[in-house]
């Protein structure tokens, strides 16, 4: 089944506690990218990334670090936790750059940082 | 100015009545393109419904139909004879030329409208 895959789907922590939320797609898919969802601002871009090695920023990416090390796999990681990074988190990808391509979303990761 | 404005936060539909979800975008762009997404309470991000700039047809997806109105930069999402799974919020978003958005395929979203579909 095609999709985009992310771990953990809940995760609380505390700040300063490094961690990392990964993705993945089997699409085969040039495009992936992260968003961050909080309540009355909708959805806004972390980073992205339009193949392997490429990464570029968002409009949101500060705390944030990503790579791009496989076509598949576009892990975010959060060096150092603040309770201002608790939010609902989604991976996306769509299938070229370029184009108007649907992209298609992820589960979502509810992450609480304490 | 908001590139997406959705100006009803929270709208109630009888079921099996139809609803209009509106949407306002601003782009200085000529090539660009619209997407609605569902969200149920579970949380994940449902595709819904695509309209590109340059198509001359609204595009519409078994309930779904978009009323697009390119001078007045709208794109409202059409919900026919309503169910009760239809409660959900809904994301209008926007897709710009690689030009103008310096690369990357960005969605910008609206703030969303909270749907409920009522007995």
């Amino acid at each position: 089944e095609a999709q985009v895959t992310q771990n953990p789907r809940y995760l609380i922590t505390v700040t300063g506690k490094k961690l990392t939320v990964t993705c993945s797609q089997n699409m085969n898919h040039e495009y992936m990218s992260w968003y961050r969802q909080d309540p009355g601002l909708g959805l806004r871009q972390i980073y992205y990334s339009m193949n392997v090695e490429v990464t570029d920023k968002g409009d949101v990416p500060e705390g944030y670090k990503v790579s791009r090390k496989e076509k598949r796999n576009f892990p975010l990681i959060l060096e150092s936790p603040s309770p201002n990074q608790t939010s609902l988190y989604f991976c996306a990808s769509s299938l070229s750059t370029g184009g108007m391509d649907t992209q298609y979303f992820g589960p979502g990761t509810r992450l609480t940082v304490l | 100015a908001q590139k997406i404005t959705q100006t009803q936060p929270g709208m109630f539909v009888q079921e099996k009545e139809a609803v209009t979800l509106d949407c306002t975008y601003d782009t200085s762009d000529q090539s660009y393109g619209l997407f609605w997404y569902k969200q149920p309470s579970s949380g994940e991000m449902i595709f819904l419904i695509y309209q590109g700039s340059y198509d001359e047809q609204n595009a519409t997806e078994g309930r779904y139909s978009l009323n697009f109105q390119k001078a007045r930069k709208s794109a409202n999402l059409v919900i026919s004879a309503s169910q009760l799974g239809d409660s959900a919020m809904y994301f209008c978003a926007m897709r710009e030329s690689i030009i103008l958005t310096g690369g990357g395929n960005k969605l910008t979203f609206g703030t969303g409208t909270q749907l409920k579909v009522e007995l």
